[in-house]
């Protein structure tokens, strides 16, 4: 079945970077765009970009656009998010969602926990 | 960015209940919103997309509905696996934006 399974929690001190891995399964890769959103305690879901994982092509939010990028790797079936110099507030579960339709997710990955502290 | 405003943020309830949940889009979105439920500790699943129509697999007594800004997410007859917290996304422009979530307790 798809499905899209993560890399492991991380823990990072403020200033570093954390490259977050989604590797999916049951679909052709190619074909179709992967998100990354993320949850941070108590927080809605919020959007950070995705990716065209047959072009490459990605798009990212303004927030996040001079410390996010999203790669992927075809031979692989996997996407990454790297999100640079780390503060507090990105302590959140990062999770990565295929489009679906118009543009809803479906699967999401089981969630990447990313702790920052010093 | 629209802004997406889910009422209420909480709410309790018994099996057996309908429960209705409402979302407000800051701008038109036509039918471009989706809802998701989430269990703790899991990501979200997709109930329900383009507004109304039912995602393979979810039960019948969850239903949509809406366009434009205002939109409703309805589950008919409140089963126990159904306490978790719902939310709703709008995807017409990016950013994608979400509601703030409407948990549903016992």
């Amino acid at each position: 079945q798809v499905q899209l399974l993560q890399s492991g929690a991380e823990v990072k001190k403020p200033g570093a970077s954390v490259k977050v891995s989604c590797k999916a399964s049951g679909y052709i890769f190619s074909r179709h765009t992967v998100h990354w959103v993320r949850q941070a305690p108590g927080q809605r879901l919020e959007w950070m970009g995705w990716i065209n994982a047959g072009s490459g092509k990605t798009q990212y939010s303004q927030k996040f656009q001079v410390r996010v990028t999203i790669t992927r790797d075809t031979s692989a079936n996997t996407a990454y998010m790297e999100l640079s110099s780390l503060t507090s507030e990105d302590t959140a579960v990062y999770y990565c969602a295929r489009t679906y339709g118009s543009g809803s997710y479906y699967p999401w990955g089981q969630g990447t926990l990313v702790t920052v502290s010093s | 960015a629209i802004r997406v405003t889910q009422s209420p943020s909480s709410f309790s309830a018994s099996t057996g209940d309908r429960v209705t949940i409402t979302c407000r889009a800051s701008q038109d979105i036509n039918s471009y919103l989706a809802w998701y439920q989430q269990k703790p500790g899991r990501a979200p699943n997709l109930l329900i997309y383009g507004a109304s129509t039912l995602q393979s697999g979810v039960p019948s007594r969850f239903s949509g509905s809406g366009s434009g800004t205002d939109f409703t997410l309805t589950i008919s007859r409140l089963q126990s696996e159904d306490f978790a917290t719902y939310f709703c996304q709008q995807y017409y422009s990016y950013p994608h934006t979400f509601g703030q979530g409407t948990k549903l307790e016992i």
